[in-house]
């Protein structure tokens, strides 16, 4: 599919906020997505945003979305070292069962 | 549940064999997908069945890779003859449903790499 793109690596002390970017392609994504990657380890939702909302928080977790730039953040307020992962921002394929058109991820390192 | 379940964990393989990865997906789940990912494309959907049919299969790189889903709690993807650009992180995800709102769920992955 089309590129969905993120920046490839991010690195924040720990404590601070951090602040993930994603552009996507298909004006017409009902959902955007945010997946979490650990070193080994699948894929894991950490959050999602339906495509009428502008704004969604989940504990440290903040989505931003601005459909008119096809533009999606995810704020991780006090980031921990155990936040380090590969960030995903994906959105679903309607044709293809909603499979997800990922982009190729952000990395995240959180310094103590 | 103990969730998407794939084997093996790792294969390393020799140029030209066949190699078969298999995923059992969350029981209950109608859809499952197949994905690889690569430092070099991210990841990719290579393939999508619905009910155990195959709804979307755009995504397979080539005649050497085929799947299969016999029956709900189990699917194949087979390459063969494998190649060295076939190494990668193969990934199995199923859902529900088909749909916007159902989350994906994950294995961990088959590390392949070919030799």
């Amino acid at each position: 599919g089309e590129d969905v793109e993120q920046s490839l690596f991010l690195s924040v002390r720990e404590g601070d906020s951090s602040v993930i970017n994603c552009t996507y392609t298909d004006s017409s994504s009902t959902y955007l997505y945010w997946y979490k990657q650990e070193p080994g380890a699948g894929l894991q939702l950490l959050t999602y945003i339906f495509s009428n909302m502008d704004m969604k928080q989940d504990q440290r977790l903040t989505v931003l979305l601005n459909k008119k730039d096809k533009h999606l953040s995810l704020r991780i307020a006090d980031t921990q070292t155990g936040d380090s992962a590969i960030y995903f921002c994906a959105e679903g394929v309607r044709n293809s069962g909603y499979a997800l058109n990922f982009g190729k991820g952000t990395s995240l390192l959180v310094t103590p | 549940d103990a969730g998407v379940i794939q084997s093996p964990r790792h294969e390393v393989t020799e140029m030209g064999q066949e190699v078969t990865l298999r995923c059992k997906p969350i029981s209950g789940h109608n859809s499952l997908f197949w994905y690889r990912q690569t430092m070099m494309r991210g990841l990719e959907l290579l393939i999508y069945f619905n009910n155990n049919v195959p709804i979307d299969d755009s995504g397979m790189p080539e005649d050497r890779f085929s799947a299969k889903m016999p029956n709900a709690s189990f699917s194949t993807l087979k390459i063969q003859p494998s190649e060295p650009r076939d190494s990668a992180v193969y990934f199995c995800a199923s859902t529900p449903r088909p749909g916007p709102d159902t989350e994906a769920f994950f294995g961990q992955g088959t590390r392949l790499t070919v030799v």
